[in-house]
């Protein structure tokens, strides 16, 4: 079945760092690829999405490309906050299936100031 | 607008008990989620309505796991003896359509003793 593997955390960074949380995927068609960030205390937020490859999606400064070739969504932002530190979530979703999304383990980002 | 509503928010119960969640989706959306999510890992799906209909649940373990939602809006979760192993997040989740972005409550933290 469809599988989500991503970077094992957690992660620390000093404020202004650079951030990349790596993610590939399995599937058996061509999914659609999300990233899901969740808050202490808060549900899963959608964060990004590309649904074909090369598509790069972005949001708040975070940006993932779908990579057919390497079949990976690596996450990345150029300057972390602290308020981004937050729990990072890759997920799939394969269109014309189970209609479900596949997530990985998480990954806990953790920023200092 | 207000998001997916779910309650309680924590609930700590003996082993053998019965509990129940709650989920009010998002309003106009067809299409809820409930997931389990263990302790460092990423969110399963156990079942996905469409209306009042459960389309997927495969992913239920039917001897103590029961569902329904009558009237094609809210929800609830039943576990019937509850086990050890069934502490964790369970969350809800809508959307507007199968195809349309999930959106996230912020789920209800089980804990069995």
């Amino acid at each position: 079945g469809d599988s989500v593997t991503q970077m094992e955390g957690p992660v620390t960074l000093s404020e202004e760092a650079f951030l990349t949380i790596n993610c590939t995927y399995t599937a058996t068609g061509y999914p659609s690829l999300f990233w899901y960030v969740q808050y202490p205390g808060e549900g899963l937020q959608l964060l990004l999405k590309a649904t074909k490859a090369d598509d790069k999606g972005s949001n708040k400064g975070f940006e993932a490309t779908y990579r057919k070739e390497t079949t990976s969504f690596h996450l990345e932002k150029g300057s972390v906050q602290v308020s981004d530190s937050a729990v990072y979530f890759c997920a799939s979703k394969t269109q014309g299936g189970s209609e479900k999304l596949v997530f990985g383990k998480g990954t806990k980002l953790t920023v200092n100031p | 607008e207000a998001g997916v509503v779910q309650s309680p928010r924590y609930k700590i119960i003996e082993k053998k008990q019965p509990v129940a969640f709650w989920c009010n989706p998002i309003s106009g959306h067809n299409t809820l989620y409930w997931y389990l999510q263990n302790l460092g890992q990423g969110p399963e799906l156990l079942i996905r309505y469409e209306n009042e209909e459960a389309v997927d649940d495969s992913q239920l373990p039917k001897d103590r796991f029961s569902a329904e939602r009558l009237k094609g809006v809210d929800s609830t979760l039943k576990i019937q003896p509850a086990e050890l192993g069934d502490s964790a997040v369970y969350l809800c989740a809508s959307s507007p359509g199968t195809a349309g972005e999930q959106y996230f409550g912020p789920g209800t933290r089980l804990t069995v003793t």
